[in-house]
């Protein structure tokens, strides 16, 4: 079993729809928790951390359930510019390293 | 200011070749990471350094794999013997490290490696 699992879509949505992507951790160690945006043939990059508390950054949500393993990203009215793959990503307490997800595909349909 | 850098950008090399893959973490920034991402997959993680020394080594796959760091800022990831299953992005990442919690790790571009 994968220590990160993800649905790889993709995903095509409409723009201005919502969408919700979730994501499963297998170490119930794990002590951080993250979404990373990679466009095609990008780096990837830090779209927002995801506490237990649950965290809004605009048009972007991110919530984390401990007892589950389960961590979920929901975007709101979705723009054209949202296309891309979107990284589940969880590390270890006193472990420096990332565990990335296989990635979920998303495209944003005019 | 600048981000992480990464040289070549591309390489293609013949199956048995030796490689060296170039990385400039951001000024100041005390951690790096080497990380491989292979067409559809996420990044998998190969090492970790800490200043000069590897703190954690545990992903690279075999010993044919090796990096170093020698005055704590850029790293060269040196891969013997290329097989056409290392080819991949090997993207490098550093971060701040202050302390207390994770920090934000930065990617730079990646090395796109094709061994033919």
């Amino acid at each position: 079993r994968k220590e990160v699992e993800q649905d790889p879509g993709p995903f095509n949505v409409p723009e201005g729809a919502t969408v919700a992507f979730n994501c499963t951790y297998s170490n119930s160690a794990s002590q951080s928790f993250f979404w990373y945006r990679q466009d095609c043939r990008k780096e990837p990059k830090l779209l927002m951390s995801v506490y237990s508390s649950g965290n809004e950054d605009g048009r972007f949500t991110a919530q984390l359930n401990r007892a589950s393993q389960y961590i979920s990203l929901l975007i709101r009215d979705s723009k054209l510019s949202d296309s891309a793959t979107y990284l589940c990503v969880v590390n270890g307490f006193g472990n420096e390293k990332l565990t990335f997800g296989t990635g979920t595909r998303l495209t944003i349909i005019p | 200011g600048a981000g992480v850098s990464q040289t070549p950008s591309n390489k293609v090399t013949e199956k048995g070749k030796y490689v060296e893959l170039r990385c400039d973490p951001i000024s100041g920034h005390t951690a790096l990471y080497w990380y491989r991402q292979s067409l559809g997959q996420g990044p998998e993680f190969l090492i970790y350094f800490q200043g000069t020394g590897a703190a954690d080594d545990s992903g690279l796959p075999n010993d044919r794999f090796f990096a170093v760091r020698p005055e704590g800022s850029v790293s060269t990831l040196k891969i013997q013997r290329t097989e056409r299953g290392d080819s991949a992005v090997y993207l490098c990442a550093s971060s701040s490290l202050r302390g207390g919690g994770v920090d934000e790790q930065f990617f730079g571009p990646g090395t796109r490696l094709t061994v033919l």
